[in-house]
């Protein structure tokens, strides 16, 4: 069974610009979630989907939005981007069948911004 | 104060000790605790969940459960120099959200 896979792994962009990751969850899972992770914050939860519709939102700004599709992909923006969203961009899904809650995480797209 | 705290480390003990990771949360109404586990450079890997108070035992890896005191913990046992890792400790898990501790970090030495 294949994992959760996101693109792309590694992106360098300047401020301003705006930016698309794309993550596709294990087969299966209609739940993806995003985290952002930083040295300083640790992992913070951005926001979650299910069918295609946000449940769940944390408390970033709108520059970061996501949607879903019909198939479970994913894909979260950022828009009019800052220093300070260098990160590592996590994607887990999760089947949400019994809601336990459990996670998995893809290997996570590595912004840059300069 | 954070939602949930872990031991800042970090910790180092040596080859097939035991390793004790410690977390505490805020939130009374929570149900639902997660390990994962951290390789650098690598994304989390989920390795134990409990749901109800007490262990749960899976290999090397038990993780105990006091809601009273709004604890949990993870013990490694015969720490191998594999585990070397920052471990995470999250609670809760509704639509996605899991709020995440800042990490311990463990170095198992030889």
């Amino acid at each position: 069974k294949a994992g959760v896979t996101q693109t792309p792994r590694y992106l360098i962009k300047t401020r301003g610009q705006q930016v698309t990751l794309s993550c596709s969850p294990i087969s299966g899972h209609r739940s993806v979630s995003w985290y952002q992770q930083t040295p300083g914050q640790g992992l913070q939860f951005l926001f979650e989907y299910f069918s295609e519709t946000q449940r769940n939102k944390g408390n970033f700004p709108g520059r970061f939005s996501g949607r879903q599709f019909s198939n479970s992909r994913s894909e979260m923006n950022v828009s009019t981007l800052e220093l300070g969203d260098s990160a590592l961009y996590l994607c887990a899904s999760s089947s949400d069948k019994s809601n336990t809650g459990e996670l998995f995480f893809g290997e996570g797209s590595r912004l840059t911004v300069l | 104060q954070k939602e949930v705290e872990q031991n800042s480390g970090p910790l180092s003990v040596p080859e097939g000790a035991i390793a004790s990771l410690n977390c505490t949360y805020s939130d009374r109404g929570s149900q639902s605790f997660f390990w994962y586990r951290q390789y650098s450079g690598k994304s989390p890997e989920l390795i134990m969940s409990i749901y109800s108070n007490g262990d749960k035992e899976d290999g090397r890896f038990t993780a105990q459960l006091n809601k009273a005191s709004q604890y949990v913990s993870l013990l490694i046992r015969d720490s191998q120099p594999s585990d070397s890792a920052t471990y995470l400790c999250a609670v809760n898990g509704y639509a996605g959200k899991s709020t995440f501790g800042d990490g311990t970090t463990l170095t198992v030495k030889p």
